[in-house]
């Protein structure tokens, strides 16, 4: 069966401190992988979006990147956090049905 | 950018009751329109989803109804149960070619026991 895992499940960070967030997936495979962002009581941002190892695509101009160095495995990342980071971040795979992870919670302070 | 619009924001019905959500979209890339499902600090879980060749989907007790020269669709939960109380959002293709979903905002909903 196809699972999604995502870690750590919660995250307290300083302002400028970097981040590394990692989503793998089991029982598929050359899946689409996503990266959203969840505001507190607001809807999903679309941050990153890949077809494939080593192609992303980003859709929205911030503080973050993404890479895919395994055809399951997705990470987000920071270089240096900034207070307007912090959220629910979820992984997804998936074509027209996505499948998401259980999240991380960041907090930036 | 394209938007998809969700309503009402927050919800509270009645157990045994009827919940309905509403959303309408604009232009799409392809045709598949899923529903979400999210509980507190989990991730959001595909409820049930329609290609717009059928007007109609049910399954159990969740029903989308799809008008698609309205560009418009809706959920609707029969015999609401407290159980059901959860965020749900609606999701509309966006991009072109590359399975992107625009989101609703999300409705937040509450069955009163």
């Amino acid at each position: 069966s196809q699972t999604i895992h995502q870690w750590p499940a919660t995250l307290v960070q300083p302002v400028g401190s970097p981040l590394s967030l990692e989503c793998t997936v089991e029982g598929t495979s050359n899946p689409n992988l996503y990266w959203y962002r969840q505001a507190a009581g607001r809807g999903l941002q679309l941050l990153f979006y890949s077809v494939g190892i080593g192609q992303i695509s980003s859709e929205v101009p911030q503080n973050l990147s993404a890479s895919r160095p395994q055809d399951r495995q997705f990470i987000l990342s920071s270089k240096k956090l900034l207070l307007s980071d912090s959220g629910f971040y979820l992984c997804a795979f998936g074509r027209d049905e996505q499948f998401f992870g259980p999240g991380t919670r960041l907090t930036v302070l | 950018q394209q938007q998809v619009k969700q309503s009402p924001q927050s919800l509270i019905v009645q157990k045994g009751g009827i919940s309905i959500i509403n959303c309408a979209y604009e232009n799409t890339a392809f045709d598949y329109f899923p529903w979400y499902q999210q509980f507190p600090g989990k991730g959001p879980a595909l409820l049930i989803a329609i290609r717009p060749d059928v007007s109609e989907k049910k399954e159990g007790r969740f029903t989308i109804s799809f008008n698609k020269s309205a560009k418009q669709f809706s959920l609707h939960i029969m015999d609401s149960q407290p159980g059901d109380s959860a965020t749900y959002f609606c999701a509309a293709p966006g991009g072109s070619g590359t399975y992107k979903y625009i989101f609703g905002t999300g409705t937040r909903l509450k069955v009163l026991a």
